[in-house]
C-alpha cells in the first residue's frame, strides 16, 4: 500500500524557516518523481515543485512563484522527501502535501499545516 | 502561467442526478509528445484530494464508472452520472502539460 506521511509543520515567524519532511512507503521511491503542493484553507492547490526520479537523475523543478525560497530534497536511502523553505511569509500559509507522480498526483500525503505569524 | 478555469463555481444536485463540471484553459494543454496531461481530482472535507481521472478520461484505479472525462486542446468537461453523498466535495482540475503545472479553482458540488 502507497503511504505518504508529512510531518516538521507548526507555527513560524515571518521571515523564518521551516524544514518539512515526508516519509514514503510501499512503493519503489526512486522510480517517482516526488512533489510538494499546498492549499491555503479554502482555496485551490498550487504546484511548489518535484525532484525527479532516480532515471532523471534527481532534478529539480520548482514553480516560479517560491524559487529561489524553496528547496525540494530526497533521501533515498530513507525514503525520504523534504521541503526547506526560507524567508517564510504571511502568504505562505496553508496545508502542504507531498505527492507522488506517475503523470498525475496519483498519491498525496494527509498534509501538515503551516502557520506564519508573529 | 498557463489558467485554469472551471465553471460553475458551485454546482447542487440532486441525488442520483448528473453533474457536469467544466474547465478551460488558457492554451492548448496537448504536449509535444502528443499526450494531454490533463486531470480531475476530487476533495472531500478534510481529506486530501484524490484522482479521479488522469490523462482526460482515463479512470484511476477504483473510480467509479459513474465518472467520465473527456474534451480536447483547451476544453474539458468531467461528468458525473447517478450521484451519491460520497461524491460530494471539490473538484479540481490539473494541468501538467507546462510549467508550471497549475489547478483549476474549484468546483463545489452540493446538495440541492
Amino acid at each position: 500500500e502507497v503511504k505518504l506521511l508529512e510531518s516538521g509543520g507548526g507555527l513560524v515567524q515571518p521571515g523564518g524557516s521551516m524544514r518539512l519532511s515526508c516519509a514514503a512507503s510501499g512503493f519503489t521511491f526512486t522510480d517517482f518523481y516526488m512533489n510538494w503542493i499546498r492549499q491555503p484553507a479554502g482555496k485551490a492547490p498550487e504546484w511548489l515543485g518535484f525532484i525527479r526520479n532516480k532515471a532523471n537523475g534527481y532534478t529539480t523543478e520548482y514553480n516560479p512563484s517560491v524559487k529561489g525560497r524553496f528547496t525540494i530534497s530526497r533521501d533515498n536511502t530513507q525514503n525520504m522527501l523534504y521541503l526547506q523553505m526560507n524567508t517564510l511569509r504571511a502568504e505562505d500559509t496553508a496545508t502542504y502535501y507531498c505527492a507522488r507522480q506517475p503523470g498525475p498526483f496519483d498519491y498525496w500525503g494527509q498534509g501538515v499545516m503551516v502557520t506564519v505569524s508573529s | 502561467d498557463v489558467v485554469m478555469t472551471q465553471t460553475p463555481v458551485s454546482l447542487p444536485v440532486s441525488l442520483g442526478g448528473q453533474a457536469s463540471i467544466s474547465c478551460r484553459s488558457s492554451q492548448s494543454l496537448v504536449h509535444s509528445n502528443g499526450n494531454t496531461y490533463l486531470h480531475w481530482y476530487l476533495q472531500k472535507p478534510g481529506q486530501s484530494p484524490q484522482l479521479l481521472i488522469y490523462r482526460v478520461s482515463n479512470r484511476f484505479s477504483g473510480v467509479p464508472d459513474r465518472f467520465s472525462g473527456s474534451g480536447s486542446g483547451t476544453d474539458f468537461t468531467l461528468k458525473i452520472s447517478r450521484v451519491e453523498p460520497e461524491d460530494l466535495g471539490d473538484y479540481y482540475c490539473l494541468q501538467s502539460t507546462h510549467f508550471p503545472q497549475t489547478f483549476g479553482g474549484g468546483t463545489k458540488l452540493e446538495l440541492k
